[in-house]
């Protein structure tokens, strides 16, 4: 079952906007990562954030987690047209879970030159 | 270092018809996943192997999916026989696989997408 839903589905912006993607979950979590997967390729591993951390950056990446809410967001400052991709954003709970990670249904970003 | 390692790229066969799918983890990985991504969705978990031995397999059509990483190492994934709901891209993945640790990212290897006629 998919876990993390992400919003929004879709998101068209131009070259050096930022660009804000939301994941929502619906059990505890021990961590959330966010993964990048260019088209036709496997998923990229991008940022790691754990239950007891509230935000998290990463170069151009910041990553805020909210427990409460059970739900984090991405930013991506000053977006380039190679951050085109869809976004996945993947929760783990050890205990519940074992090692697996349960992906959302993806946010597809494209921007523009 | 070299990434996850996985062929064929791609695969197109007709329904009732078998398949195979091999992966190569990123070496020393001990845990390895084998996902099914259909087109539009997130990746589905369908195995998770830790060396050998099966963690989770909870998701897996077991009459007609299969799976083994019988050293420990690379890995096959089967179907037989294949339906028309299997057309999707099968991604392996391996992680560190530290016993009792979640928080390990997952690498990928670019998948092969299967069409089944």
């Amino acid at each position: 079952s998919q876990q993390g839903e992400e919003d929004p589905q879709a998101l068209s912006i131009q070259e050096g906007e930022n660009a804000t993607m939301n994941c929502s979950y619906k059990t505890s979590i021990n961590n959330l990562q966010w993964y990048r997967q260019n088209s036709g390729r496997g998923l990229v591993h991008l940022i790691l954030i754990r239950s007891n951390e509230r935000e998290k950056h990463s170069g151009r990446l910041r990553v805020t987690l909210d427990t409460s809410k059970k739900s984090s967001s991405l930013l991506i400052t000053a977006s380039r047209a190679a951050d085109t991709a869809s976004y996945f954003c993947a929760t783990g709970n050890f205990y519940n879970q074992g090692g697996k990670l349960i992906f959302g249904q993806g946010t597809e970003l494209s921007v523009k030159p | 270092e070299a990434g996850v390692a996985q062929s064929p790229r791609y695969k197109i066969i007709e329904k009732r018809q078998s398949v195979a799918f091999w992966c190569n983890p990123i070496s020393g990985h001990a845990t390895l996943y084998w996902y099914q991504q259909i087109l539009g969705q997130g990746p589905k978990l369908l195995i998770q192997f830790q060396n050998n031995g099966v963690v989770d397999d909870s998701q897996l059509p077991k009459d007609r999916f299969s799976a083994e990483r019988l050293k420990g190492v690379d890995s096959t994934l089967k179907i037989q026989p294949a339906k028309l709901e299997d057309s999707a891209v099968y991604l392996c993945a391996s992680s560190l696989g530290l016993r009792g640790e979640s928080n390990q990212p997952q690498h990928f290897g670019d998948g092969t997408r299967l069409s089944i006629l």
